[in-house]
């Protein structure tokens, strides 16, 4: 069975950082690209990060690109999300994705919150 | 990377049929056979329903149904049960490894 479970959201004042993990299972993660998608609390999705299976062509929303950073480590089946510089404005719900068939995302984590105030 | 537009409700009666329209551009919808479709429910994360335009996951009843014309796909639930009731995100690679979800739509039924 697949499984996605993300970690590492909290309260976070602006300005700080944050490392967000999903632990992956039940799947060969080294073969799939892996995404990170926020949603603010009763809001719509937004598109965050994702990164290719072996982790050298990760890609970002212009409104996370040099702050935010994709990685992932194959040999603990693990992906990251590093935040920094945060903002209120990145306040949401921060769900791992599975990539599936051409460019969809077919199994998601349950998401961990990640509040920036002050 | 605007977000694609959907309406922001649907509804329809129990048996009947909903339609949800998503727009983009030529960049996104347009230029890519790469439309999937989310149901989310209040609490839960999304879940496919619909990838590459039309066709549907393992498990995905073939009450959904999924198309696309130019720069608009479209989502379509037919015979409506009360399980169907959620939220619908459509999404589209936008080339240059960017990605756009769509506004999302509620949908009700009645």
């Amino acid at each position: 069975e697949v499984q996605l479970v993300e970690s590492g959201g909290a309260l976070v004042q602006p300005g700080g950082s944050l490392r967000l993990s999903c632990a992956a299972s039940g799947f060969t993660f080294s073969r799939y690209w892996m995404s990170w998608v926020g949603q603010i609390p009763g809001k719509g999705l937004v598109w965050i990060s994702q990164t290719n299976p072996d982790g050298t062509a990760p890609g970002y929303a212009d409104s996370v690109k040099g702050r935010f950073t994709i990685s992932r480590d194959n040999t603990k089946n693990t992906l990251y999300l590093q935040m920094t510089s945060l903002r209120a404005e990145d306040t949401a719900i921060y769900y791992c994705a599975r990539g599936g068939l051409l460019y969809s995302n077919d199994f998601w984590g349950q998401g961990t919150l990640v509040t920036v105030s002050s | 990377q605007s977000a694609l537009t959907q309406p922001p409700s649907a509804s329809g009666s129990p048996g009947q049929s909903v339609t949800i329209s998503c727009t983009g551009t030529s960049t996104d919808v347009g230029g890519h056979n790469s439309v999937s479709w989310y149901q989310q429910h209040p609490g839960q994360a999304p879940k496919l329903m619909i990838y590459e335009v039309s066709k549907r996951p393992s498990g995905v009843p073939d009450r959904f149904s999924a198309s696309k014309s130019g720069n608009t796909a479209s989502l379509t639930v037919s015979g409506l049960q009360a399980e169907d009731e959620a939220d619908y995100y459509c999404s589209s690679y936008a080339g240059s490894n960017n990605y756009v979800f769509g506004t999302g739509t509620k949908v009700t039924v009645l």
